[in-house]
């Protein structure tokens, strides 16, 4: 059973519009979420995360959005650059069962110049 | 600098022999993790340890083993076992506790020949 879903394998975007990814969950006890980015050959990289507490959180040109009634985050990216695309994976975490992370399936994004 | 160091970056075993993955981190890092990653796919958990001298299955855990004697190392055995071992495989280290999610090292890729 998936307790964290990316229902998109893959997201193709033009440079300079914006790329919106999607990320579903189960579990109502995760409180602390994650998105990762990762290029081929190479391990994940530390994006962007989010706390329950928040329903939005900004970094530059990436923003993360919590619906928790929705049990749904998404991660937008806006411009896209060609250099975004990549493998983007959520994870998430129940912080008071320790610090373990459960990861979605991770979603291919492709940004054409 | 603290980082998570993985080697060697590619492996080659013959069909019937067991090999070792390295994973040393220098970020007193409590948890370390492996995960193995296939074409297209998600990151699926192998073996997790939380503290020295102790660790838990992961969900895919047949044909693998860990040891786990000192906090900074966690090395990954695949063993003959393992019906299907070319893949790609991260260790990733996390302090267990805070909003920090986890690092990641850079991958061994595994092709049995």
């Amino acid at each position: 059973d998936q307790q964290v879903k990316q229902n998109s394998p893959s997201l193709s975007v033009q440079e300079g519009r914006i790329s919106i990814l999607n990320c579903d969950y189960t579990n109502s006890m995760f409180d602390y979420f994650l998105w990762y980015k990762k290029y081929p050959a190479e391990g994940p990289t530390f994006l962007i995360s989010i706390s329950s507490i928040k329903d939005k959180n900004e970094d530059g040109r990436f923003t993360v959005f919590l619906n928790k009634s929705a049990k749904h985050l998404s991660l937008h990216i806006v411009p896209s650059q060609p250099g975004d695309s990549a493998v983007y994976f959520c994870a998430a975490s129940d912080r008071n069962a320790g610090n373990m992370l459960t990861f979605g399936g991770g979603t291919r994004l492709m940004v054409k110049p | 600098d603290g980082g998570i160091t993985q080697s060697p970056k590619y492996l080659f075993r013959k069909e019937g022999q067991n090999v070792t993955l390295s994973c040393e981190q220098n970020l007193n890092h409590d948890a370390m993790y492996w995960y193995r990653q296939d074409p297209g796919q998600g990151l699926r958990l192998i073996y997790y340890s939380q503290i020295v001298n102790d660790f838990q299955k992961g969900d895919i855990a047949e044909g693998y083993s860990v040891s786990r004697e000192k906090k900074e190392s966690f090395p990954l055995t695949v063993t003959s076992a393992q019906k299907n071992p070319t893949a790609f495989y991260l260790c990733a280290s996390s302090s267990g506790t805070g909003d920090y999610g986890y690092t990641f090292g850079s991958g061994t890729r595994l092709t049995v020949v």
